[in-house]
């Protein structure tokens, strides 16, 4: 078993849906999480950071994070052509440890 | 700012070539990684620098060299490249201080084809 797990996809959406985005993980001592967006033939750049549980907000975008279950999502509202990307999450535990990251699932927006 | 800049963009070598890929970051940030991306792979660690002077394998060392030249740059070396290690090649940096995020951030990424 993969130490991060995310359906690769792709996704497609209509625009205006929610889109929702979801990984799942084994490493219970994993504190920090992020979402990273990468369009074709970029680097990924920082969507989102949550620290241990909850949900945090930033315009459309929502992350959400429970530990008990070991699920993560991202929530995408009124979509938009432009958030057709792959998403990639990552985690970590710890100061000195190195992120994780999951394989990514490709989203597409049709207009 | 330029951020984290990568050099070359592309590159296609033969089989038993040497190269080296060079990053740089612009930000002050303590640590620099590399990372290679494959098709359901995700980004998997090859070496990371904590700090200017120290590197530290990742997940997929076999076959690569680094160098933290200073506290900018950090190069990343395949000394006779394989097939295998055809892939897009990421750089990335982060403050990695006790207490924060950690976030990365990363450059454009190099695409390297090895026939």
């Amino acid at each position: 078993q993969k130490e991060v797990e995310q359906d690769p996809g792709p996704l497609s959406v209509p625009e205006g849906a929610i889109v929702s985005l979801n990984c799942t993980y084994s490493n219970s001592a994993f504190q920090y999480f992020m979402w990273y967006r990468q369009y074709s033939r970029k680097g990924p750049e920082l969507l989102m950071y949550t620290y241990s549980s909850g949900n945090k907000e930033d315009g459309r975008f929502t992350a959400q994070v429970d530990k008990s279950s070991k699920y993560i999502s991202l929530f995408i509202r009124d979509s938009q052509p432009s958030d057709s990307a792959t998403y990639l999450c990552a985690m970590k535990g710890g100061y000195g440890q190195n992120f994780v990251f999951g394989p990514g699932t490709r989203l597409s927006v049709l207009p | 700012n330029a951020g984290v800049t990568q050099t070359p963009k592309f590159q296609v070598l033969k089989t038993g070539q040497s190269m080296t890929l060079q990053c740089a970051q612009d930000m002050n940030h303590n640590s620099m990684y590399w990372y290679r991306q494959d098709p359901g792979m995700g980004l998997r660690l090859i070496y990371y620098s904590a700090s200017e002077g120290t590197t530290d394998k990742g997940e997929v060392p076999n076959g690569y060299n680094v160098s933290r030249l200073n506290k900018r740059e950090f190069s990343l070396r395949l000394e006779s490249a394989a097939p295998s290690q055809t892939s897009v090649y990421f750089c990335a940096s982060s403050v990695r201080t006790s207490g924060s995020s950690d976030t990365q951030y990363f450059g454009p990424g190099t695409r390297l084809t090895v026939l």
